[in-house]
């Protein structure tokens, strides 16, 4: 089974403050995808990446930034946190060409 | 652009009771359909998928079949168990970029 770890799992940010959310796997995945979860709204896609120097705007992809610096690394970094960034996080990989994601467990932000 | 809908945001059964989440989709093309499930505290899990239409998925006893028709995907179980509990997803996946559209999630309550 692939293996997605996500880093912090919790992590709490004051407003206007910078915050990088990791991610890595150990499948050697090509794909990786960054998710919000939002009650109300399911899982929507903030941005993903087809390998390592690559990243692609999702559907919400304002007021964060990805960066790829290795096929195992993907994370996301919200250059000025905002109330409205408060979520739960998800990071996925994809296995083959069969569109299976495989996630993570997640990181709780919360920002005051 | 692509969706997903799910009809029943909670739904309460007791043991033994015959589960159906509806899940109706809208895309171009040909998408293939996903259900994922999530635990309190854990990311999303792989449930079972179909890529074309009239294939039936099936895991752990829940099923679903592509109905190209109707354009759904419903879950159904014929016996849930309290250890069903849990939040499940509908989803549709891109062919080309692998990102998947989620519905809003339907939260699954068994009653022992």
């Amino acid at each position: 089974e692939a293996a997605v770890t996500q880093s912090p799992r919790n992590k709490v940010a004051v407003t206007g403050g910078k915050v990088t959310l990791s991610c890595n796997q150990t499948n050697n995945h090509n794909n990786m995808y960054w998710y919000r979860q939002d009650t109300g709204h399911g899982l929507r896609l903030i941005h993903y990446s087809y390998g390592a120097g690559s990243t692609e705007k999702g559907d919400i992809p304002d007021g964060y930034k990805a960066s790829r610096p290795s096929q195992e690394n993907f994370s996301l970094i919200l250059e000025l946190a905002t109330p409205s960034q408060t979520s739960v996080y998800f990071c996925a990989s994809r296995l083959g060409s069969q569109n299976t994601l495989y996630f993570g467990a997640g990181t709780r932000l919360s920002v005051l | 652009g692509d969706s997903v809908t799910q009809t029943e945001g909670q739904v309460a059964l007791s043991e033994e009771d015959f589960l159906t989440i509806h899940c109706n989709y809208s895309a171009s093309g040909y998408p293939a359909l996903f259900w994922y499930v999530q635990y309190p505290g854990e990311g999303p899990q792989f449930l079972f998928r179909a890529s074309r239409d009239k294939e039936k998925g099936s895991s752990r006893g829940f099923e679903a079949t592509y109905d190209k028709g109707t354009t759904s995907f419903h879950l159904r179980k014929a016996s849930v168990q309290e250890s069903d509990s849990a939040v499940y997803y509908c989803a549709l996946g891109d062919p080309n970029t692998g990102k998947l559209t989620f519905g809003d999630g339907t939260v699954l309550t068994v009653k022992p």
